[in-house]
């Protein structure tokens, strides 16, 4: 168990809907990243968050968006979902101030069906 | 760009042996760290070993090592004494500075322990 936790674990919807990933990081751990995992494209890093602020962002598509609150829990959100969004999404949590060799622990992921 | 390159889509090993696994990198940062995960069956992406760009020493980790060729940019996992729990995807991820500590990953390599 890496202490990164992640609800849903399994999401099912249907094109054109809406959907929001929750995720919660480790004790103590201030950077939050998300990646999506598919078949066709591997894991593609999205997003990430240090303590409330974004911090860099990767092939994120517009019609995806995410915040990291007060309390560092991180949410992402999918909207106008298609077939192609179907992936496993992961989010991961660092301390975020030890430089290159600030190991990234994953939570369990999300993974998203759409119909 | 930076990229991370697993040749081995699958790979094979009998119980107790040693396997190495693959990983070259391409980047023209100075400063780097590269990381492997596992992904066994059940999906979750579990952090085994760390290996900065300026380490002299090879990184080990209990039954993992890492084989570090600067010169060559690779990287490989050596896992010795396999066992069957240790059948998963394994990838090779590095980070760049400037790139706020985003992980690139390769294509993966499915290991499978036999008895």
């Amino acid at each position: 168990d890496s202490g990164v936790t992640q609800t849903p674990k399994h999401l099912i919807t249907a094109t054109g809907q809406r959907v929001t990933l929750r995720c919660s990081p480790r004790s103590g751990d201030l950077s939050v990243y998300w990646y999506q995992q598919s078949l066709d494209q591997g894991l593609q890093f999205l997003i990430q968050y240090y303590n409330g602020e974004e911090r860099a962002k990767g092939n994120i598509l517009e019609r995806f968006s995410a915040q990291q609150f007060p309390d560092l829990h991180s949410e992402l959100n999918l909207s106008s979902l298609e077939l192609g969004d179907s992936a496993l999404y992961f989010c991961a949590s660092s301390v975020g101030d030890r430089g290159l060799e600030d190991t990234q622990y994953f939570g369990p992921g999300t993974r998203l069906t759409v119909l | 760009a930076q990229k991370i390159t697993q040749t081995q889509p699958g790979m094979f090993v009998q119980e107790k042996e040693a396997v190495t696994l693959d990983c070259t990198y391409d980047t023209s940062d100075q400063s780097y760290g590269l990381f492997w995960y596992k992904q066994p069956s059940s999906g979750e992406m579990i952090f085994l070993i760390y290996q900065g760009s300026y380490d002299e020493q090879n990184a080990t980790e209990g039954r993992y090592s890492l084989n570090f060729q600067k010169a060559r940019k690779s990287a490989n996992l050596v896992i010795s004494a396999s066992q069957l729990g240790d059948s998963a995807m394994y990838f090779c991820a590095m980070t760049v500075s400037g790139g706020y500590n985003k992980l690139i990953f390769g294509a993966g390599t499915r290991l499978a322990v036999h008895p």
